[in-house]
């Protein structure tokens, strides 16, 4: 049992390329997020589904996009990567989108380099 | 903006001694505080959590404090262990929300000196 899955691991990208990153979880859990994590600014919340065919942003949802297409599976796309998208990305999940009651598992994360 | 303010960013402490870290928020409709524990190269993973009819809760020599009145509550890690060493996060969130009310503070790197 994996948990949750992240690829790649991590990624040179050059600016103005598309990218998507990859999550899956295999607890059956409703609700994913991705996060991206900074040097002193923490784990901020990128986009969020609830459930699956439904998504929302978070604080930082600008340049990324995600789809939900079925409960595993959570990709994140940077349609045209720019430097500040430089971080390392984590992909979480948890059982229901109740933020108050549930704790979210997160994956090994990616780390992406944008030049 | 950021809601929840975590400090100090980073703790130096000697093996065997207490360690805390501090977090305040702003929104008082937060109910639920937990706190995150981050190893190098891994996902952050939930250590710890308090809702705020209690004052304090502990499991083993983890221990939050939390001050309603305030809005601050903290960590104590009591008998400090080299294998603590780690980032840890704080958060508060309201319960029944959409999970876009989760708010992490800015994490504190804490180091044990053996």
């Amino acid at each position: 049992i994996a948990g949750i899955t992240q690829a790649p691991t991590s990624q040179i990208l050059a600016a103005g390329r598309r990218m998507t990153l990859r999550c899956t979880q295999d607890m059956r859990h409703n609700a994913m997020y991705w996060y991206r994590q900074d040097l002193g600014l923490g784990l901020r919340l990128i986009h969020y589904s609830n459930t699956a065919g439904t998504t929302g942003k978070g604080e930082v949802p600008d340049g990324y996009s995600v789809s939900r297409a079925n409960t595993d599976d959570f990709p994140l796309t940077l349609a045209s990567a720019v430097p500040s998208q430089t971080s390392v990305y984590f992909c979480a999940s948890s059982e229901s989108g109740l933020a108050g009651a549930n704790e979210q598992f997160f994956g090994p994360g990616t780390r992406l380099t944008v030049l | 903006q950021q809601q929840v303010k975590q400090s100090p960013q980073s703790l130096i402490v000697q093996k065997g001694g207490i360690s805390i870290i501090n977090c305040a928020y702003e929104n008082t409709a937060f109910d639920y505080f937990p706190w995150y524990q981050q190893f190098p190269g891994k996902g952050p993973a939930l250590l710890i959590a308090i809702r705020p009819d209690v004052s304090e809760k502990k499991e083993g020599r983890f221990t939050i404090s939390f001050n309603k009145s305030a809005k601050q509550f903290s960590l104590h890690i009591m008998d400090s262990q080299p294998g603590d060493s780690a980032t840890y996060f704080c958060a508060a969130s309201m319960g029944g929300s959409s999970a876009s009310k989760i708010i992490f503070g800015s994490g504190t790197r804490l180091s044990i000196r053996p």
